[in-house]
C-alpha cells in the first residue's frame, strides 16, 4: 500500500525557535492535512490543504503556524516561534477526493519537543 | 460540537482472549465512524469504517464494530485477539456534510491494547 512519508522522526528544538515539519503525501493524492497529539491527549485536527491553499483551520492553527508545498511532492508545516505547549506528535495525512467518507492516510508522525 | 470518548485508555488481555474496545460518540447531526490503529513506530492505518447499512461492519483481521444509534456507541470487538493486535486504537467520527472547521476527522484519545502470551 502507498505510504505517507514524515521527516524526522524526532525533533528537538528550542522554544522560540522556529521547526519545519516535511511530509511526503501519496502522489495522486489532493488533500493533506495536519493532526497533533500531546501526550495523553487526543488527536486534534489543525489544518487542511487543496489545491496550494488553506481549506479549513482549527483554533489551535494560529499564527505561529503555516503550512506549504514548496514543490509537487512535500508539504509543510511551520512553527514560527515553537513554545513549550507546541510539543506533541504531528501527524500529516493525505487524500484522494477529501470526501468525509473517505479514508485518511498517515505518516508516522514526527515527535516535536520543545526544551 | 462532536466529540468522541475512549474510556478506556489501556487493555492488557491475554492471547486468544475476546477483547472490546470501547466508544461513544456525541453529535447533532449525522456522522461517518471510524475505527484507526497505530501499530509501533507506524502511522493510523483505518481498521473499519461505518458509513451507512449494515450496522455491523467487519475489517480483513478479524476485528467488528457495531454502530449503535440508540447508544450513540461504535465498539471494536474481536473474539480472539493475537499478540500481533498489541496496538494503539483510534475511534474518531467526521460530519457526513461539512463545512468550516467542523469537517475533519474527530478522534477520541486512544486505546493502548497490550496483547500477552
Amino acid at each position: 500500500e502507498p505510504e505517507v512519508t514524515q521527516t524526522p522522526s524526532h525533533q528537538v528544538t528550542q522554544m522560540g525557535q522556529e521547526v519545519i515539519l516535511r511530509c511526503v503525501p501519496i502522489s495522486n493524492h489532493l488533500y493533506f492535512y495536519w493532526y497533533r497529539q500531546i501526550l495523553g491527549q487526543k488527536v486534534e485536527f489543525l489544518v487542511s490543504f487543496y489545491n496550494n491553499e488553506i481549506s479549513e483551520k482549527s483554533e489551535i492553527f494560529d499564527d505561529q503556524f503555516s503550512v506549504e508545498r514548496p514543490d509537487g511532492s512535500n508539504f509543510t508545516l511551520k512553527i514560527r516561534s515553537t513554545k513549550l505547549e507546541d510539543s506533541a506528535m504531528y501527524f500529516c495525512a493525505s487524500s484522494e477526493a477529501g470526501l468525509p467518507s473517505e479514508k485518511l492516510f498517515f505518516g508516522s508522525g514526527t515527535q516535536l519537543s520543545v526544551l | 460540537a462532536q466529540s468522541v470518548t475512549q474510556l478506556d485508555s489501556q487493555v492488557p488481555v491475554f492471547e486468544e482472549a475476546p477483547v472490546e474496545l470501547r466508544c461513544n460518540y456525541s453529535s447533532s447531526v449525522s456522522v461517518y465512524l471510524f475505527w484507526y490503529v497505530q501499530y509501533p513506530n507506524q502511522g493510523l492505518q483505518l481498521l473499519l469504517k461505518y458509513l451507512s447499512g449494515s450496522t455491523l461492519v467487519e475489517s480483513i483481521n478479524g476485528f467488528e464494530a457495531e454502530f449503535n444509534k440508540s447508544q450513540t456507541s461504535f465498539h471494536l470487538r474481536k473474539p480472539s485477539v493475537h499478540i500481533s493486535d498489541t496496538a494503539e486504537y483510534f475511534c474518531a467520527v467526521r460530519l457526513q456534510n461539512y463545512g468550516g472547521s467542523q469537517g475533519n476527522l474527530i478522534f477520541g484519545k486512544g486505546t493502548k491494547l497490550s496483547v500477552k502470551p
